[in-house]
C-alpha cells in the first residue's frame, strides 16, 4: 500500500497558527479525511473530518484541494496544551484494495 | 457517555507466552477496530469488525493473532505465541457504523490502549 506521509515534527510558539500537511496520493474515492490528536499514554482523539474544500470547527480547520491527494490541518493560535502528535487517517486504495491507513504522525512542540 | 474501555492497561510477558486483551466499545457502536501502535509510529489496523462479522483482517498476522467479537459487543484480541516484535500499544476503537466494503470513514473513538512488553 502507498504510504500516507506527514512531516515528522514541527515547532511553534504560543499564539501562532500551525499548519500540518498530510500526503495521501491513493485516497479511496468515497473516503473522508480525518485528523486525530494523541497525547502520551492516551488513545488518539478526533479533531476534524472532511471530504473536500474546507471544513472548520471550534478547534481547527481542514483544507482539502480538489484532487484530494493531500490535506492540511490548521490550528489557530496554538497553546502549550496543543503539544501532541497529530495523525491523518484515510482509506488508502492500492491495487483495488482499500485499507484504513494512519499517517506516520507529526509531533508538534509548542513553546511559550 | 462512557468511552471505549480496555483492559488490562499494561502487560509484561515473556516471548512464546500467550496474552489476551479485552475491549468494550461505546454502547450502540456497530464497528470495532483493533490497532497495533509501535513506539514512534502511527496506529496500524489489525482487524475491523462490523457487528460480529469481520470487515478487514488483511494485516492481522493470523499465525499468531486472533480476535473475536461475540454477540457484536465486546471483543478480545489474543496473541499466541508472542514474539519480541509484538511489543506495542494495542488500541481498540469503535464507531457508530462502518460500511462493509469500505467507503466513508466514520469517526472513531479510541480507548486508552494496552501497553504490551514482550521480554
Amino acid at each position: 500500500l502507498a504510504k500516507t506521509t506527514q512531516p515528522i515534527s514541527m515547532d511553534s510558539y504560543e499564539g501562532q497558527e500551525v499548519n500540518i500537511t498530510c500526503s495521501h496520493n491513493n485516497i479511496a474515492t468515497n473516503d473522508y479525511i480525518t485528523w486525530y490528536q494523541q497525547f502520551p499514554s492516551q488513545g488518539p482523539r478526533f479533531i476534524i473530518q472532511g471530504y473536500k474544500t474546507k471544513v472548520t470547527n471550534e478547534v481547527a480547520s481542514l483544507f482539502i484541494p480538489a484532487d484530494r491527494k493531500s490535506s492540511t490541518l490548521s490550528l489557530p493560535r496554538v497553546s502549550l496544551s496543543d503539544t501532541a502528535v497529530y495523525y491523518c487517517l484515510v482509506g488508502d486504495e492500492d491495487g483495488g484494495r482499500r485499507a484504513l491507513t494512519f499517517g506516520s504522525g507529526t509531533r508538534l512542540q509548542v513553546q511559550p | 457517555e462512557a468511552g471505549v474501555a480496555q483492559s488490562p492497561r499494561y502487560k509484561i510477558i515473556e516471548k512464546r507466552q500467550s496474552v489476551a486483551f479485552w475491549c468494550n466499545p461505546i454502547s450502540g457502536h456497530a464497528t470495532l477496530y483493533w490497532y497495533q501502535q509501535i513506539l514512534g509510529q502511527g496506529p496500524k489496523l489489525l482487524i475491523q469488525f462490523q457487528n460480529n462479522g469481520v470487515v478487514d483482517d488483511s494485516q492481522l498476522p493470523k499465525d499468531r493473532f486472533s480476535a473475536e467479537r461475540l454477540k457484536g459487543v465486546d471483543s478480545t484480541l489474543k496473541i499466541q505465541p508472542a514474539k519480541l516484535e509484538d511489543s506495542a500499544v494495542y488500541l481498540c476503537a469503535s464507531s457508530l457504523v462502518g460500511p462493509p466494503g469500505g467507503g466513508v470513514s466514520e469517526t472513531q473513538y479510541f480507548g486508552p490502549g494496552t501497553r504490551l512488553l514482550v521480554l
